[in-house]
């Protein structure tokens, strides 16, 4: 059973592109999570999906970045109009059910804005 | 709301003494309680989860922590360290009752001295 995945493994995009993270979560896994990893800090929640639903997107920056788990494919994060401060690592989580089920985390992909 | 506190951002142990990496925990309602190991350029990897069952919880590695609920702490130990111990480690809460938002601490660097 293949790990979470993520691609791409590392992204760099100039101030003002597009950056756009996809995960593919375990197989048989319907929960997704994504957090953001900065510099010397732990990871930062951003948003928890079921398939074609975003529960829980507080942790989100309001403007530029949004979620998606259609019902066919990965998970995308998407970051519109990158500035530098959203250079991070980003990490996709699975799991099978919500609740106390263990997540399994991707490799994550390393964003650089320059 | 939910927070971890992971005390020493930077641990130093030399190979085959005692591993403790501290980690205290506020939570409105009982909580799910994890350490996850995080190597250069990798995702997380779970060593061991607390979920109500025994206060003491073994995982991977040798590694084990305590649930201490009048201390609010969850430390994590191991008798002997090993050089290949040398990474990030992560404390994490999650809240009962809800779907799973982990909060995570600011990590841990543990460093393995020969």
């Amino acid at each position: 059973n293949a790990g979470v995945m993520q691609n791409p493994r590392h992204l760099v995009r100039r101030r003002g592109q597009e950056a756009r993270l996809r995960c593919s979560p375990m197989k048989g896994h319907s929960h997704v999570y994504w957090y953001r990893q900065l510099p010397e800090e732990g990871l930062k929640f951003m948003v928890y999906l079921q398939k074609e639903n975003i529960i829980d997107e507080s942790g989100m920056p309001k403007e530029r970045f949004s979620a998606e788990f259609p019902k066919e494919g990965p998970s995308i994060l998407r970051i519109q109009q990158v500035v530098r401060g959203d250079s991070a690592a980003y990490f996709c989580a699975s799991s099978e059910r919500g609740g106390p089920d263990t997540q399994y985390f991707g490799p994550g992909t390393r964003l650089t804005v320059l | 709301a939910q927070s971890v506190t992971q005390l020493g951002s930077h641990v130093s142990v030399s190979e085959g003494a005692l591993v403790l990496l501290r980690c205290n925990y506020s939570s409105s309602v009982p909580p799910y309680l994890f350490w996850y190991v995080q190597y250069p350029n990798q995702g997380l990897q779970l060593l061991l989860k607390y979920t109500s069952a025994a206060t003491l919880v073994k995982g991977i590695n040798g590694f084990e922590a305590e649930f201490k609920k009048s201390e609010t702490s969850f430390h994590l130990t191991k008798p002997s360290a090993h050089m290949s111990d040398a990474a990030e480690y992560f404390c994490a809460v999650s809240e009962r009752g809800g779907y799973q938002k982990v909060t995570f601490g600011i990590g841990t660097k543990l460093q393995v001295i020969p």
